[in-house]
């Protein structure tokens, strides 16, 4: 099945620099690649996703680039703000088979002022 | 994600005992998804249903069980083979549709054991 490998695991930045979360993934199947963030108790709130058939999308101060050969993709936070501070998931998932998400292991983003 | 409700939101359990978590929504979704998820951890999926009266084991199905008599419910059953059941969990919906990937997920249950 998936696999999917996230780092770093915590990330410390300050306010107004970017961040930067790498995914790795090894099912060649899998064609959609969302990101997650996810606040202390919350349930996980989609901010930006990917198709494989897209190298790069953007949505203001939040890109995602995929590279298919490599099977990696990232996610970049430019202008961080302190609200920015939470855990962030990447996923992974087929259109095929069961269609559910196999979840990185997160990465705890800590954006001081 | 309001078309999705977990009950309860907090939840106790004491050792040898079964408890079902409640999963409804409103979507008008075919397939529906358990998550756990530990602390520090990512999801991991429990079960899964894309269709009504039929549901399949994820990757941790061991200690649970599900049912999906209706296609708007979808409850888990934490069973007392289940050895550690803490953690948080969480409900999804995905509707299918290829232009439109995006999972629904549900407020979550936060189950404790005793």
């Amino acid at each position: 099945g998936e696999n999917v490998e996230q780092h770093p695991s915590t990330l410390s930045v300050q306010e107004g620099d970017s961040a930067v979360i790498k995914c790795t993934y090894s099912d060649s199947a899998s064609n959609y690649f969302p990101w997650y963030k996810q606040e202390l108790g919350k349930r996980p709130q989609l901010i930006i996703d990917i198709r494989s058939n897209v190298g790069e999308k953007k949505d203001q101060r939040i890109a995602v680039t995929l590279n298919k050969t490599a099977k990696h993709f990232s996610l970049h936070i430019t202008e961080t703000q302190p609200e920015d501070s939470a855990v962030y998931f990447c996923a992974a998932k087929t259109d095929t088979g069961r269609r559910a998400l196999t979840f990185g292991s997160g990465t705890r983003l800590q954006v001081q002022p | 994600d309001g078309g999705i409700t977990q009950s309860p939101k907090y939840l106790f359990r004491k050792e040898g005992q079964n408890v079902t978590l409640s999963c409804e929504q409103n979507l008008n979704h075919d397939a529906m998804y358990w998550y756990r998820q530990d602390p520090g951890q990512g999801l991991r999926l429990i079960y899964y249903s894309q269709i009504v009266n039929d549901f399949q084991k994820g990757d941790i199905a061991e200690g649970y069980s599900v049912s999906r008599e209706k296609k708007e419910s979808f409850p888990l059953t934490v069973t007392s083979a289940q050895k550690n059941p803490t953690a948080f969990y969480l409900c999804a919906t995905y509707g299918g549709s290829l232009a439109y990937n995006e999972q629904f997920f549900g407020p979550g249950t936060r189950l404790t054991v005793l």
